[in-house]
């Protein structure tokens, strides 16, 4: 059982490339989530989704897209990545039976240069 | 407004007591979470308060919650340099998708 784990670990990326960052949970969760998280400032939540072949946007969504194809499954992608894009980025997921606890990924480290 | 406030820095000896504080905003919130994150490691639920108890203790971990003022504190006790780490503090807004308002995280050091 890995729980939430997240591919890559480290990406530079130069301005204008695109990219997609894998989430995958082997716990059968319906929730899932993707986070920013900047230096001085909590998580922010980017997009989730609440179930297969849903998506919604969360806080920042600008600049990214998602899909969740399969369930266990939750794809970040960076169409053109700009500087401002630089960050963590966490997956979460959470189960419809125990809503308060989301678990995290190891996060991924993006910088954009 | 949307924020979560935390101080960003708390510096302890080893085998004290260390309170990490935390204020948030929307009185409507059901839980509240305190979150531990280790260095290059993502987040690890460490405790949580449902909003109508006042106290909640699990081993070295007090929360204390004071919903007139909106503040939430966790107290380590004996305090270890294992502790030393972010710690977050979030809130869940009311919604169905289980939304989670962060602060910055205060980072604690434990020194001997």
């Amino acid at each position: 059982n890995a729980g939430v784990t997240q591919t890559p670990k480290f990406r530079v990326l130069k301005t204008g490339q695109s990219m997609t960052l894998l989430c995958a949970q082997d716990m059968n969760h319906e929730y899932m989530y993707w986070y920013r998280q900047d230096p001085g400032m909590g998580l922010r939540l980017i997009h989730y989704s609440v179930g297969e072949g849903t998506t919604a946007k969360g806080e920042v969504p600008d600049g990214y897209n998602v899909s969740r194809l399969k369930k266990q499954n939750f794809l970040l992608g960076l169409e053109s990545a700009a500087p401002s894009q630089t960050s963590v980025y966490f997956c979460a997921s959470s189960g419809r039976e125990n809503l308060y606890e989301q678990y995290f990924g190891p996060g991924t480290r993006l910088t954009v240069t | 407004g949307e924020d979560v406030e935390q101080s960003l820095f708390l510096s302890v000896r080893e085998g004290d007591s260390s309170v990490i504080n935390c204020t948030y905003t929307d009185s409507s919130s059901t839980y509240l979470y305190w979150y531990k994150q280790e260095p290059g490691a993502g987040l690890q639920l460490l405790t949580y308060i449902f909003s109508n108890m006042d106290m909640k203790q699990d081993q070295r971990l007090t929360v204390l919650l004071n919903k007139k003022d909106k503040h939430l504190s966790l107290r380590i006790a004996d305090t270890q340099t294992g502790d030393s780490a972010i710690y977050f503090c979030a809130e869940r807004r009311a919604g169905g998708y289980n939304k989670l308002i962060f602060g910055a995280g205060t980072r604690l050091a434990v020194h001997p």
